[in-house]
């Protein structure tokens, strides 16, 4: 077990909303980072998060966005959904040096 | 540009028999290497990682990687495939220190008949 876990596993949204996933770090992790992964895709980086900044960001729009807390959770927030938007978005944490990065379940977002 | 490639989108074997995944990468500093294995519905699990040393490294689950320069290559093995290892393999590549930075690849689909 991983002890990376997101909210919500699915979510169905409308084009023109708004969304925002949550993810919760393994214990001691300092830094988060989102993927997105569509259907019959490898995942895309999005952006990363350490100590509550955006430390690196993939080819994203600025639609996508991020926080990270204090307590080293985070959210991804997406505005203006897209149709194209629909994809299982993944976060991992790992301790900033460290080797390996920890993945949650995703959550399934379907824009329809 | 930075990349990774795996030439096989689905690959299908019978159980017992021996498996290899194919994974080609560009990148322009030295990579660190990943593979990892995702079940249906399931997040990514890493299998196994190459940073340096011994070219060859042994993983979890029974798998083995062989990292070759020359070729820019970083293939997935297995001896005795078993019909839980049904699953989504995923190549990746990262920076030194930025190793949750990743680039995968798109994946292949091994499908284990008994």
């Amino acid at each position: 077990e991983t002890g990376v876990t997101q909210s919500p596993t699915h979510l169905i949204k409308t084009r023109g909303q708004q969304v925002t996933l949550r993810c919760s770090s393994q214990s001691g992790h300092n830094t988060v980072s989102w993927y997105q992964q569509a259907l019959g895709q490898g995942p895309q980086f999005i952006f990363q998060y350490y100590r509550e900044e955006e430390n690196g960001r993939g080819n994203f729009p600025p639609r996508f966005s991020g926080l990270q807390f204090p307590n080293y959770s985070s959210e991804l927030n997406v505005n203006a959904l897209e149709l194209d938007d629909s994809a299982l978005y993944l976060c991992a944490s790992s301790l900033v040096g460290d080797t390996e990065a920890f993945f949650g379940q995703g959550t399934r977002l379907t824009v329809v | 540009a930075q990349s990774v490639t795996q030439p096989d989108i689905h690959i299908t074997v019978s159980e017992g028999a021996s498996l290899e995944l194919r994974c080609n990468y560009s990148y322009g500093a030295t990579p660190y290497l990943f593979w990892y294995v995702q079940s249906p519905g399931q997040g990514l699990q890493l299998l196994l990682k190459y940073f340096s040393g011994d070219t060859l490294v042994q993983g979890i689950k029974g798998f083995e990687a062989e990292f070759k320069r020359s070729q820019s290559s970083f293939n997935l093995r297995k001896p005795s495939v078993h019909w839980s290892d049904a699953a989504e393999y995923f190549c990746a590549v990262g920076a030194h220190m930025n190793t949750d930075k990743l680039i995968f690849g798109t994946g292949t689909r091994l499908q284990v008949f008994p």
